[in-house]
C-alpha cells in the first residue's frame, strides 16, 4: 500500500487570494502523477498529468510543479475565485500501475469565501 | 463530444441481490478504468481494460465482482451477490491512447452510487 498524502485536508481562502497545497508520494519507481478537480455531484476533471521531474504545468490560473526525487507536487491557484471551490485530488502512479501502483490521495477540500 | 456516461446514477439494493453497472466511455477511447470510492475513503483502482482485454484487474475485491467489455466499447461491472461493504460510488474513466497508458489524461464519468442495505 503506497502512502499518498495531501495537505491540508481542507482550506478556506478569501476570494482574490492565491493558495497552494501539496501531494506527497513515494520517491521510488515514479511513473506519473495526475491532478484532478472534483466538484460535488460532478465527475472528477483532469487538470494535469505530470511525468518528468521538474515538470511545471499551467492551465489558466492553476499551475503545478513536480519533484519526483523528494516525492511531492504542489498545486497553485492564483487569484482564487468562488468557482475554484472543489476538492483537488492527486493520483500517484508507480511503475507497473494496478491496485498496488495507482493510489489516490484523500484530497484537499478548497472553499473560496467571497 | 459526449463524455463518459454511467448508468444508473443511483442503485439501492438488498444484500444478496445482484447489480450491474454500465459505463460508456468516450467514443474511440481504448483504455477504460473502473474505480470505487467508499464513503470517507480515497478512490481505489479496480481494473483496467485495453479495448476488450483486461489489462489489470488487481484491484477487484473478490470474485463477486465481474467486469466485461465485450467488443471493446461499453463496459459492465456486475456485483453478485452484493454485500454491505460494497456500498460506495463506482467511477468509470476512459483515456484514448493505448501506448500512453497511465500517462494519458483520464476522463471520468459521474459515477454510480451503490447502496446495499
Amino acid at each position: 500500500i503506497l502512502n499518498v498524502e495531501q495537505s491540508p485536508q481542507s482550506l478556506h481562502v478569501q476570494e482574490g487570494d492565491s493558495t497552494n497545497f501539496t501531494c506527497s508520494f513515494p520517491s521510488s519507481n515514479f511513473y506519473a502523477l495526475h491532478w484532478y478537480r472534483w466538484e460535488t455531484a460532478k465527475s472528477p476533471e483532469a487538470l494535469f498529468v505530470m511525468t518528468l521531474n521538474g515538470d511545471e504545468k499551467k492551465k489558466g490560473r492553476i499551475s503545478a510543479t513536480l519533484n519526483t526525487k523528494e516525492g511531492y507536487s504542489y498545486l497553485y491557484i492564483k487569484g482564487s475565485q468562488p468557482e475554484d471551490s472543489a476538492t483537488y485530488l492527486c493520483a500517484f502512479i508507480q511503475s507497473g500501475g494496478g491496485a498496488d501502483g495507482l493510489t489516490f490521495g484523500k484530497g484537499t477540500h478548497l472553499i473560496i469565501q467571497p | 463530444e459526449a463524455g463518459v456516461t454511467q448508468f444508473p446514477s443511483h442503485s439501492v439494493i438488498e444484500k444478496g441481490q445482484t447489480v450491474t453497472l454500465r459505463c460508456d466511455p468516450i467514443s474511440g477511447h481504448d483504455n477504460l478504468y473502473w474505480y470505487r470510492r467508499v464513503m470517507g475513503k480515497e478512490i481505489k483502482f479496480l481494473l483496467h481494460f485495453v479495448k476488450e482485454s483486461k489489462q489489470d484487474e488487481s484491484g477487484m475485491p473478490n470474485n463477486r465482482f465481474l467486469a466485461e467489455r465485450t467488443g471493446g466499447t461499453y463496459s459492465t461491472l456486475k456485483v453478485q451477490p452484493a454485500e454491505l461493504e460494497d456500498s460506495g460510488v463506482y467511477f468509470c474513466a476512459s483515456s484514448q491512447a493505448v501506448w500512453q497508458g497511465l500517462k494519458d489524461e483520464q476522463f471520468f464519468g459521474p459515477g454510480t452510487r451503490l447502496t446495499v442495505l
